[in-house]
């Protein structure tokens, strides 16, 4: 049974580095057969899509969040991660991170992020 | 900056059916993309509900089903129960956003 876990600080200050990482368990980061992806959900609103990352590094993001993220992927420890820089409180958010299949087909329980002085 | 327009309620009552659409754009639906649909229970993470625009995941009722047509999508909901209260999302590709997922308004389901 594939599991992703979230983990990363749960307060951020304006303007520095959100830095999240997602363990996954059953499955391999380094698999070819699928991509990893982060989306967030601020407070009472919908999803958003950040971007997803394959095992080469590969990306594609969220034009509107394009010049503040990164992403890359740990094979070693089977984990994919999430920088955002220059956070403000509008990135106040769950965030989750999720296979990329035909569809997102396996979910994180997702972790809540507040950017807060 | 949803790209994807979908009614922000819709109700019915027990073994009713009620219906979602999903409207997007020539860039996105309308460009052949899959549309794929989520269920988000209360207070949980969203779940996939449905992929390549009808197809379900082994678990999910066969009470759920899906249709494409155009620059829009749907999901039905036959027979419902209350437990299928929920928000549900649509979720596509978008071309003009460098191939970009984007997602739904989102639809919140009342069992009356």
């Amino acid at each position: 049974q594939v599991q992703l876990q979230e983990s990363g600080p749960g307060l951020v200050k304006p303007s520095e580095t959100l830095s999240l990482t997602c363990t996954v368990s059953g499955d391999s980061v380094g698999s070819h057969r699928y991509y990893w992806s982060w989306i967030r959900q601020p407070p009472g609103k919908g999803l958003e899509f950040i971007g997803y990352i394959y095992y080469s590094g590969s990306a594609t993001f969220n034009p509107s969040l394009k010049s503040r993220v990164a992403m890359s992927v740990d094979t070693s420890n089977n984990q994919f991660s999430l920088n955002l820089n220059s956070v403000t409180a509008a990135d106040t958010a769950v965030y989750y991170c999720a296979r990329v299949s035909s569809g997102l087909d396996v979910w994180g329980v997702g972790t809540a992020v507040t950017v807060s002085s | 900056q949803s790209v994807l327009t979908q009614p922000p309620s819709v109700s019915g009552a027990p073994g009713q059916r009620v219906t979602i659409s999903c409207t997007g754009s020539s860039s996105n639906i309308g460009a052949g993309y899959d549309v794929h649909w989520y269920q988000q229970l209360p207070g949980t993470a969203p779940k996939l509900l449905l992929y390549a625009d009808s197809n379900r995941p082994s678990g999910v009722p066969d009470r759920f089903s899906g249709s494409k047509s155009g620059t829009s999508a749907s999901l039905a909901i036959s027979g419902l129960q209350a437990e299928d209260e929920a928000d549900y999302y649509c979720q596509s590709s978008d071309k003009s956003l460098s191939h970009s997922y984007v997602f739904g308004t989102g639809t919140k389901v009342t069992v009356l």
